[in-house]
């Protein structure tokens, strides 16, 4: 029982550069998000997906776009990425939304 | 507006002390209330989750209160040890029509435990 995992754990890119980050969680929940947690920020959620076919936009969506391509996993995208999207992202799951979330270990993400 | 602000900032102690991390809610409709803890380097982990009728609830050393009249909590940590050393993020649930198992987040409490 893996819990939540996200791939890569470290990611450089250069400005303008698209890359796809990914979660899966074995845990049969109906909930997803992405967070990214930026220094004296906290954590800021991104996009959701309270259960499987949907999803919803979150505090800081823009620049972001996300696929739950199944019950199991839930992708995020940055079509073109820009320094401020420099940042830690963390993927989280949960039974249902509101119900305690369990979060993966994070993926540091670095746009030049 | 929806906030939750926690104080101090940052904390840094000897181990064996005891500390308390405070957390203020401005959220309507509350629905609850959880205290996550954070290493460096790692993803938040649940610690409690308090309801509005639950004053008290504690794991292990860490003890955690509520009070929803003034909308504070408290997360009081016994006996510290070095691998209490990380981050303490306040989290209060939100529901309603459209703030159903809405979250929202502290900015968090940055522990330091000292040999």
């Amino acid at each position: 029982n893996a819990g939540v995992t996200q791939t890569p754990k470290f990611q450089v890119l250069k400005t303008g550069q698209s890359m796809t980050l990914q979660c899966a969680q074995d845990m049969n929940h109906n909930s997803m998000y992405w967070y990214r947690q930026d220094p004296g920020m906290g954590l800021r959620l991104i996009y959701y997906s309270a259960s499987e076919g949907t999803t919803d936009k979150g505090e800081v969506p823009n620049g972001y776009n996300v696929s739950r391509l199944n019950k199991r996993e839930f992708s995020l995208r940055l079509e073109s990425a820009a320094p401020s999207q420099t940042s830690v992202y963390f993927c989280a799951s949960s039974e249902e939304r509101g119900d305690t979330q369990y979060f993966g270990p994070g993926t540091r993400l670095t746009v030049l | 507006k929806n906030q939750v602000e926690q104080s101090p900032q940052s904390l840094i102690i000897l181990e064996g002390k005891n500390c308390t991390l405070q957390c203020n809610y401005t959220v309507s409709p509350f629905s609850n209330l959880r205290w996550y803890k954070q290493d460096t380097g790692r993803g938040p982990v649940s610690l409690t989750i308090m309801t509005f009728s639950e004053n008290t609830k504690s794991n292990g050393r860490y003890t955690a209160t509520l009070d929803a009249d003034t909308k504070q909590s408290s997360l009081h940590i016994t006996a510290s040890q070095l691998s209490d050393s990380a981050s303490y993020i306040c989290v209060v649930s939100s529901h309603g029509s459209s703030n159903t198992g809405k979250l929202i987040f502290g900015q968090g409490t940055t522990l330091q435990v000292k040999p």
